[in-house]
C-alpha cells in the first residue's frame, strides 16, 4: 500500500499526559499538512510543510502543540500536556503539488 | 473571508434512488474544489475535484459534480444510490492565499435505507 499512513490509530490518554502522533507521507510527495477534526465537524487546518520546512501555524496550535518534519519524509505531531479539549482525530495528508491532498487514515485521540 | 457552507446536515435516502449533496462557497477567485467521502473511523477518500474546464465533473463510484460560478455551487450527485453509499461526505475548497490549504465544509451525513 503506497497511501498515507499514520500512526497509532487510537490514543487514549490521561489529561497532562504528552502524545506524539506520525504520519508517513506518499514517498514523493513534498508537501505534508496536518488537520483537525472534532465531533461534527469538518477537517480543520493545523499546520504545512513543504519539504522539512514547516511554512505555516493555524492559530489553532497552540503553544502545546509542535511538529516536525525531519529530512522532509515523516512528520510527527507532538501535543504536551493534553487536555480534553484536544480529544480529535488528527488527519494527515500529503500532496505532490498545490492542488490534491490525499489523506491517511487519522489517528483519533481521546483524553479523559 | 473563504468558506463552505454544506446546508444539510443529515440526508436520507432509498437504495436505488438518486442523491444531490448541496456545497455552496465564498472564494474571490475560481476555487478549486473537491468532494471526499469520509466512513466512520476512516480517513478521506477523495471522489472529485474540478480546477478549470468542463464544468461537469465525473468521479469516482459513479458520482459527479458541477461547478455553477453563478450560484457559488458545486454540488455532487448520482443517479443510484447503493447501501455502500452511506458515509458522511465533504466538500473542501482549495484556498491559493497565503498558503495552499483546504476549508472544509461541515458534512453531509448520508444513510441509505434498504
Amino acid at each position: 500500500d503506497t497511501g498515507v499512513s499514520q500512526d497509532p490509530r487510537h490514543k487514549i490518554t490521561k489529561r497532562g499526559q504528552n502524545v506524539t502522533f506520525r504520519c508517513d507521507p506518499i514517498s514523493e510527495h513534498n508537501r505534508l499538512y496536518w488537520y483537525r477534526q472534532t465531533l461534527g465537524q469538518g477537517p480543520e487546518f493545523l499546520t504545512y510543510f513543504q519539504n522539512e520546512a514547516q511554512l505555516e501555524k493555524s492559530r489553532l496550535l497552540s503553544d502545546r502543540f509542535s511538529a516536525e518534519r525531519p529530512k522532509g519524509s515523516f512528520s510527527t505531531l507532538e501535543i504536551q500536556r493534553t487536555e480534553q479539549g484536544d480529544s480529535a482525530m488528527y488527519l494527515c495528508a500529503s500532496s505532490p503539488d498545490q492542488e490534491t491532498q490525499y489523506f491517511g487514515p487519522g489517528t483519533r485521540l481521546l483524553v479523559l | 473571508a473563504q468558506s463552505v457552507t454544506q446546508p444539510d446536515i443529515h440526508i436520507t435516502v432509498s437504495e436505488g434512488a438518486s442523491l444531490e449533496l448541496r456545497c455552496n462557497y465564498s472564494y474571490g477567485a475560481t476555487p478549486y474544489l473537491f468532494w471526499y467521502v469520509q466512513s466512520p473511523g476512516q480517513g478521506l477518500q477523495l471522489l472529485l475535484k474540478y480546477f478549470s474546464g468542463d464544468t461537469l465533473v465525473q468521479g469516482i463510484k459513479g458520482f459527479e459534480a458541477e461547478f455553477k460560478r453563478s450560484q457559488s455551487s458545486f454540488n455532487l450527485r448520482k443517479p443510484s444510490v447503493h447501501w455502500s453509499d452511506a458515509a458522511e461526505y465533504f466538500c473542501a475548497v482549495g484556498t491559493t492565499s497565503g498558503t495552499y490549504k483546504y476549508i472544509f465544509g461541515t458534512g453531509t451525513r448520508l444513510k441509505v435505507l434498504a
